[in-house]
């Protein structure tokens, strides 16, 4: 199981560019990257998925290197709102049968300050 | 809407007492999952599921057990035997194999505290 590391936490203003990134050694050929936000007392939700090169929505981008040993989400001009936790999981997240147990580990705290 | 829906939001619980957390889903997901969250903490795997009348214990399953006697239902119990009960739960499910779809799907969880 590919382990993930983060960092603890992040501080930004609002308006800034702010990039999370994740290292992720012992990714697996079929692993998929993704990106989920958290707010207190709440569930996770899903911010992007991908597996090379880049990615991008309309909340997020997803850089991946060629090696794909790490990842960085990018949240374009941040407000007071996106203050939560960020976690980055490695995983066949698209096969969904399975079983797989993916890590979650304490993931990134932004914090966005006006 | 499809999604998870977990109750009771907020659940006490009184030294040696066995409380179930309710969790249902109507997104015809094969896969469920009950992991549990402590402050400042990352998610903790319980157990899962992948299909009816099947479960696997994940990391910290001493002192829960589970059923899955529908699709659509994975109940989580908290038996006497788990000492740390006080914690926030979260119920998650994943599509089917070569499904669209993007991981994991969670509720909105269910803080247990002990009284």
């Amino acid at each position: 199981l590919a382990k993930t590391t983060q960092p603890i936490s992040m501080d930004s203003y609002e308006g800034q560019e702010v990039n999370i990134t994740c290292s992720h050694n012992n990714i697996a050929t079929n692993d998929y990257i993704t990106w989920y936000q958290q707010f207190p007392s709440q569930g996770p939700r899903f911010i992007i998925q991908g597996y090379k090169t880049k990615v991008t929505n309309e909340v997020a981008s997803l850089f991946i290197p060629a090696d794909r040993k790490s990842s960085t989400l990018s949240l374009p001009r941040v407000s007071l709102s996106d203050t939560a936790v960020y976690y980055c999981l490695v995983g066949d997240t698209r096969t969904g049968t399975g079983g797989f147990k993916t890590i979650f580990g304490a993931g990134t705290r932004l914090f966005v300050k006006a | 809407d499809g999604g998870i829906t977990q109750s009771p939001k907020y659940l006490f619980r009184k030294e040696g007492q066995n409380v179930t957390l309710s969790c249902e889903q109507n997104l015809n997901h094969d896969a469920m999952y009950w992991y549990r969250q402590d402050p400042g903490q990352g998610l903790r795997l319980i157990y899962y599921s992948q299909i009816v009348n099947d479960f696997q214990k994940g990391d910290i399953a001493e002192g829960y057990s589970v059923s899955r006697e529908k699709k659509e239902s994975f109940p989580l119990t908290v038996t006497s035997a788990q000492k740390n009960p006080t914690a926030f739960y979260l119920c998650a499910s994943t599509p089917p194999a070569g499904a669209r779809g993007y991981g994991y799907t969670f509720g909105s969880g269910t803080r247990l505290t002990v009284v």
